[in-house]
């Protein structure tokens, strides 16, 4: 399982772009990267997954580069309820899911 | 997406007794379960994985005789955490997979233990 690294918090104006960067130098070959948010006393919930370039979905987009030593996650125009804590999770599809530490986003109104 | 629905969402004992959190895939069929353990402030700690029919494979450090699992059947897991002491007092909470891939993992809403 390749580490990943993230900061730990982050805070962002209502109606911002928001951009979480995770790095994981040691990602393997048969590995995705994949992100999850989490509010306060709930389970994760899926938000996007990715292997390389670029992948958007309604909620999010996810920018890998050639290297995939690290990945970014763009949050449009973030609203109070984007507040959580976001993990990056890099893997190969058969491995179970191991969480880091994760980076809470606060958005301010 | 597939839901997993955790039972109870919070649950207060006394030291201990045992108390039993369910797991349930409601509209798919789970080949395999996790359990995790969440602490406040900090991240999600995998305890064990559960493949239904086998006994389940735990973490390191993780007492597979204090933490019963139990995977009867491709919709329903079952944490038994035994002669529950104050530390144990946690978040728990489960997910499921098809076993498709990374993405295809569904979370419960969790179980808030509190051991008194």
């Amino acid at each position: 399982l390749a580490k990943t690294t993230q900061p730990i918090s982050m805070d962002s104006y209502e109606g911002q772009e928001v951009n979480i960067t995770c790095s994981h130098n040691n990602i393997a070959t048969n590995d995705y990267i994949t992100w999850y948010q989490q509010f306060p006393s709930q389970g994760p919930r899926f938000i996007i997954q990715g292997y390389k370039t670029k992948v958007t979905n309604e909620v999010a987009s996810l920018f890998i580069p050639a290297d995939r030593k690290s990945s970014t996650l763009s949050l449009p125009r973030v609203s109070l309820s984007d507040t959580a804590v976001y993990y990056c999770l890099v893997g190969d599809r058969n491995e179970k899911l191991t969480f880091g530490t994760g980076t809470r986003l606060t958005i301010i109104p | 997406g597939a839901v997993v629905s955790q039972h109870p969402s919070r649950v207060i004992c006394k030291s201990g007794t045992s108390v039993k959190i369910e797991c349930r895939s409601l509209d798919f069929q789970a080949t395999t379960m996790f359990w995790y353990r969440q602490f406040p402030k900090q991240s999600l700690m995998l305890m064990a994985t559960s493949n239904e029919g086998s006994k389940a494979t735990y973490e390191q450090g993780v007492e597979k005789d204090k933490f019963l699992i139990n995977h009867a059947s491709l919709t329903l897991s079952t944490l038994t955490v035994t002669s529950a002491h104050p530390e144990d007092s946690s978040f728990y909470i489960c997910s499921a997979t098809v076993g498709r891939g990374v993405d295809e993992a569904f979370f419960g809403q969790g179980t808030r233990l509190t051991v008194v």
